[in-house]
């Protein structure tokens, strides 16, 4: 059974601060690792999609992987209070199969 | 931009009852997928669909559901005979590919709801 584990939080920061929130994974043939972003009552909507062992950036956020450590975190730079949402790890294979997500980490960002 | 989109936003219907839930993928997507999402946990992965047939299903995916793409447009959830524990949201997210970089984009969602 694949895990994907995330503190639930509320992880709080206070307005343009950096956000790290982090995720752990159990199956070492995961390849392929995504950050989505939830709004409560709303879908998960992309934020990013890191592959490769260390760090990828897009604007204020950066993604980091460590394979050997089984670990993907993403820091959110200059936080903003509407960055404050759900953040969610998902984990998958070569193929994409079994697509697992974690439990999420709630953000909060204090004006 | 292309979006997955989903119908209806709300439903509610009786224990025992049958729903059908829709879903358009983006046009030109190939793999389709459907998540549930129970209110204060996480999001589940139940079945993906590519080529008119089921590729994988998880043990939450029992005999109660079944998916459909009826035509070139539509990828339909039927729950047969639902129970209040199918009470959750449901997402439909579609994907141009099934390599591991494929990324998956999500629907609104469905909120069922089973009284």
């Amino acid at each position: 059974q694949k895990e994907v584990e995330q503190n639930s939080g509320p992880l709080s920061v206070p307005e343009g601060a950096i956000a790290s929130l982090n995720c752990t994974y159990s199956d070492r043939g995961s390849q392929s690792f995504f950050w989505y972003r939830q709004y409560s009552g709303k879908s998960p909507e992309l934020i990013m999609s890191i592959y490769s062992n260390g760090d990828k950036e897009d604007g204020r956020f950066t993604a980091q992987l460590n394979k050997a450590s089984q670990y993907v975190s993403l820091l959110i730079r200059d936080s903003q209070p509407s960055d404050s949402a759900t953040y969610l790890c998902a984990v998958t294979g070569y193929y994409g199969q079994n697509f697992v997500f974690g439990p999420g980490t709630r953000l909060s960002v204090l004006p | 931009e292309p979006e997955v989109t989903q119908t209806p936003s709300h439903q509610v219907t009786q224990m025992g009852q049958e729903v059908i839930l829709r879903c358009v993928p983006i046009s030109n997507h190939l793999y389709f997928y459907w998540y549930r999402q129970i209110l204060g946990q996480k999001v589940e992965f139940l079945v993906s669909f590519y080529n008119n047939e089921i590729s994988e299903k998880s043990e939450i995916f029992d005999d109660q559901f079944s998916v459909e793409r009826p035509d070139g447009s539509n990828f339909t959830l039927k729950i047969r005979s639902t129970k209040l524990e199918d009470s959750a949201m449901y997402f439909c997210a579609s994907s141009a590919g099934t390599s591991g970089t494929d990324t998956q984009y999500f629907g609104p969602g469905t909120r069922l709801t089973v009284l």
